[in-house]
């Protein structure tokens, strides 16, 4: 039982390229979502998604796009890479809604845009 | 919208030594209220869950929290600090649909020999 899987584990972008951060799960869970975490700020929410086919926006969602065609997969865009979108990412998922509900994290992809 | 803040973004205590990490949040609402930890290039882990049966809450590694609605507070403790203890300890409240965690800013505990 793998649980939360994110790849890769480390990207360097340049400023304006694009790319995918993958994120796949194995518990059969509804609920995803993606966050960021910079220093000093915890982690804050991108996008989520609480069924196969259906995504929201969080609390920062510019700049990133999100599917999910399956329940397992929640891959996260970067559509044109900024400097300021430099962070550690965290795919999470969980049963059903957070509300009184364990989240599960992957290990994060630590991203470098130059 | 909802927020937390936790005091202190360092937290630096002996082994065997009390552990205490604070958490305020602002809920108009009940919260449902989490205590998350973070050990180095690691996720986050779940330490403690609010779940409104009881105030004070036990989670694993002898780590508990007491909620306080008058303070609104959810501080985390420990009586005695370990060594396998220094991570970063994250603080979060669920929004009322369940649809986000927001999370405080963490702490980092570093527990000297």
């Amino acid at each position: 039982n793998a649980g939360v899987t994110q790849t890769p584990k480390f990207q360097v972008l340049k400023t304006g390229q694009s790319m995918t951060l993958q994120c796949a799960q194995d518990m059969n869970h509804e609920y995803m979502s993606w966050y960021r975490q910079d220093p000093g700020m915890g982690l804050r929410l991108i996008h989520y998604s609480v069924g196969a086919g259906i995504t929201d926006q969080g609390e920062v969602p510019n700049g990133y796009n999100v599917s999910r065609s399956t329940t397992e997969d929640f891959p996260l865009r970067l559509l044109s890479a900024a400097p300021s979108q430099t962070s550690v990412y965290f795919c999470a998922s969980s049963y059903n809604r957070l509300l009184n509900t364990e989240a599960f994290f992957g290990q994060g992809t630590r991203l470098t845009v130059v | 919208a909802q927020s937390v803040t936790q005091l202190g973004s360092h937290v630096s205590v002996s082994e065997g030594a009390l552990v205490l990490l604070r958490c305020n949040y602002s809920s108009s609402v009940p919260p449902y209220l989490f205590w998350y930890v973070q050990y180095p290039n690691q996720g986050l882990q779940l330490l403690l869950k609010y779940t409104s049966a009881a105030t004070l809450v036990k989670g694993i590694n002898g780590f508990e929290a007491e909620f306080k609605k008058s303070e609104t507070s959810f501080h985390l403790t420990k009586p005695s600090a370990h060594m396998s203890d220094a991570a970063e300890y994250f603080c979060a409240v669920s929004d009322n649909a369940g649809n986000m965690l927001t999370f405080g800013g963490g702490t980092r505990l570093m527990v000297k020999p």
